[in-house]
């Protein structure tokens, strides 16, 4: 069985900052992972993701994410924060023996995450 | 390309009744996936079909049931409804389901009175 927690369910960052969204997940075989958004009455954006090539992934909008598996973590991560990214962020895993398109995913709880002026 | 698109935006249902939701998949993509979500329970996996046969389900009751079209749009029925089936509901497809990517359609968003 899968699983996968966000740490957070609200992050708040100053415009300019740093974004750190955190993500640890549970498999038992290798996993696929992704960074989806979901912006208000909107559905789910992928951002990015790890299917065991490089471990530093690059993604739309500025983010990127890391793949550690002695961590067993997958934070999403952007320099700087801009207004047009409070939004909410939720990362998944999918067991690519069996899925790792869109059948299956299971999802973390989400980060909503706000930008103050 | 047009994207996923989902059937009605909103809708309204009152409790023991039976609504159903479609969804047209993008063009050329054979897989589409239902997902539920709620406050409480977040994002959950209805199921999954790929060229008209169910291939990968959730854990939903019964009442939650699905199916597939030859031109791969899909629908997804609930019968007998709880309040608890309040929810937003997404469909997302994808080319073949297996390690491509899902793109999500703007969802229905089903409330149970």
């Amino acid at each position: 069985a899968q699983s996968v927690t966000q740490l957070g369910s609200h992050v708040s960052v100053s415009e300019g900052a740093l974004v750190l969204l955190r993500c640890n997940y549970s498999s038992s075989v290798p996993p696929y992972l992704f960074w989806y958004v979901q912006y208000p009455n909107q559905g789910l954006q992928l951002l990015l993701k790890y299917t065991s090539a490089a471990t530093l992934v690059k993604g739309i909008n500025g983010f990127e994410a890391e793949f550690k598996k002695s961590e067993t973590s997958f934070h999403l991560t952007k320099p700087s924060a801009h207004m047009s990214d409070a939004a909410e962020y939720f990362c998944a895993v999918s067991d690519p023996y069996s899925g790792g398109g869109a059948d299956g995913l299971t999802f973390g709880k989400g980060t909503h995450l706000i930008i103050q002026p | 390309k047009a994207g996923v698109t989902q059937t009605p935006r909103y809708l309204i249902k009152t409790r023991g009744q039976q609504v159903t939701l479609s969804c047209s998949p993008i063009s050329g993509h054979r897989s589409v996936s239902w997902y539920q979500q709620t406050p409480g329970q977040g994002l959950q996996f209805l199921f999954e079909y790929f060229s008209e046969t169910q291939r990968n389900k959730g854990n939903f009751p019964g009442r939650f049931s699905g199916r597939q079209f030859s031109n791969s749009r899909s629908e997804m029925n609930v019968s007998t409804l709880e309040l608890g089936d309040s929810a937003l509901y997404l469909c997302a497809s994808s080319l073949t389901g297996k390690n491509t990517e899902a793109f999500f359609g703007q969802g229905t968003r089903l409330t149970v009175v």
